[in-house]
């Protein structure tokens, strides 16, 4: 069972790139979420989409693009780099509302 | 949204039961609530959710006093492999809410 796969692992970026993060989930889950999660800290939720075609901004939005492409892929844009966002970035996904959170492995992102 | 208070880490020895206590003192009616373990580079996974009393499956139990002012997840019998972060995460993603992950428990088990 793969359940939710990230893409990249890992990425060394220069400021001012862009880069997309991909997520898919194939447990035909109705929710998927972006978090972002610095070191020593918790997970901070960047974007949810709570059902196909629609998202909304969670508590640390700014700097961050998605697009829910299907039922199936969530992805996550930074369109230019900074080294504040340099985190670990976790996707999830669920099947409905108070269900637990299936997550991926992540994605290491490094920004120079 | 219920803001959540846990002890910031702790220490245990192998076989030992292992509790962490949760404070969520305005923790609304129809609130759950829900503990995540987290190992060291990979995501935090689901462990056990309940809305009060007791619940119970094979790997914790999560205790939920009446008032459900807090909870406390119990690990048994715990091995060098339950080394690891453990987040309390309370609200109703129904009623449209979403649930914070907090700084969590860093708990340490030792030989």
């Amino acid at each position: 069972n793969a359940g939710v796969t990230q893409t990249p692992k890992f990425q060394v970026l220069k400021t001012g790139q862009s880069m997309t993060l991909q997520c898919a989930q194939d447990m035909n889950h109705n929710s998927m979420y972006w978090y972002r999660q610095d070191p020593g800290m918790g997970l901070r939720l960047i974007y949810y989409s709570a059902s196909e075609g629609t998202t909304d901004k969670g508590e640390v939005p700014n700097g961050y693009n998605v697009s829910r492409l299907n039922k199936r892929e969530f992805s996550l844009r930074l369109e230019s780099a900074a080294p504040s966002q340099t985190s670990v970035y976790f996707c999830a996904s669920k099947h409905e509302a108070n269900q637990p959170q299936h997550f991926g492995d992540g994605t290491r992102l490094s920004i120079l | 949204l219920a803001k959540t208070t846990q002890p910031i880490s702790m220490d245990s020895y192998e076989g030992q039961e292992v509790n962490i206590t949760c404070s969520h003192n305005n923790i609304a009616t129809n609130d759950y609530i829900t503990w995540y373990q987290q190992f060291p580079s990979q995501g935090p996974r689901f462990i056990i959710q309940g809305y009060k009393t007791k619940v119970t499956n094979e790997v914790a139990s999560l205790f939920i006093p009446a008032d459900r002012k807090s909870s406390t997840l119990s690990l048994p019998r715990v091995s060098l492999s339950d080394t690891a972060v453990y987040y309390c995460l309370v609200g109703d993603e129904a009623a449209g809410n979403k649930l914070t992950f907090g700084g969590g428990t860093r708990v340490l088990v030792k030989p």
